[in-house]
């Protein structure tokens, strides 16, 4: 299936730093959402964002929606040892609410803090 | 509040075997639901989705089967597990209608067919 392009695959940083994790895609989305996912558990929503050059914090966090529509933005400041999983992506081109909920993944970025 | 449940945390198969995937969802009605797997812990690969009783779409051709026989409550099937069909599975549900688009998923289940 389709996957949306996200980088870094990998970041592997010191406690304190900032994070900066991107995703893009060839089409444009009406919805970007951003999720972390701990080893063995299901992914948990961090930031919903649902118009073009939207700026969220939740927390440590902050992400936007790009003015293209076609890319999205994370930022974690300060990062802590508990900032550790894989961060993902995704985007919903359809409407409000019925089948076209369906959610385009992105590749994933795994973070490791060093304390 | 919200709460979705999978069953069982963890399975082991012999190749060959049946399997049977449980979904539940708490405090919301109609929810879409859907069925995800993730290999290797990267990269989510949606398998179904279902926007209400006994209404199953299916994104990829595969050895799997679901069915909706209640409204909060989704089965992952297969009659005989391949290899590859090792996984981890996660069920997820959103709300139907209105202007909330979010998924929100269960812990997941993983199957290792041996």
């Amino acid at each position: 299936g389709q996957q949306l392009n996200q980088s870094p695959q990998s970041m592997f940083i010191q406690e304190g730093e900032d994070v900066s994790m991107n995703c893009t895609s060839s089409s444009i989305f009406n919805t970007w959402l951003w999720y972390k996912q701990d080893p063995g558990e299901g992914p948990v929503l961090l930031i919903a964002l649902y118009k073009a050059g939207e700026l969220t914090s939740n927390g440590r966090l902050t992400a936007q929606f790009g003015i293209t529509r076609k890319d999205s933005f994370l930022n974690i400041s300060a990062s802590i040892p508990s900032d550790v999983g894989i961060y993902f992506c995704a985007g919903q081109r359809g409407g409000y609410g019925g089948a076209t909920n369906k959610l385009i993944f992105g590749t994933g970025t795994l973070l490791a803090v060093q304390p | 509040s919200q709460t979705i449940h999978q069953w069982p945390a963890t399975l082991v198969q012999p190749v060959g075997s049946p399997l049977s995937l449980e979904c539940t969802v708490e405090g919301t009605s109609n929810p879409n639901l859907y069925w995800y797997r993730q290999a290797a812990g990267r990269g989510l690969q949606l398998l179904f989705y279902s926007v209400g009783i006994g209404q199953i779409s299916s994104e990829v051709p595969q050895n799997l089967s679901a069915s909706r026989p209640q409204d909060r409550q989704f089965i992952l099937s297969s009659k005989k597990l391949l290899l590859s069909d090792s996984g981890f599975y996660l069920c997820a549900w959103s709300p139907f209608g209105g202007a909330i688009n979010e998924q929100f998923f269960g812990p997941g289940t993983r199957l290792t067919v041996l």
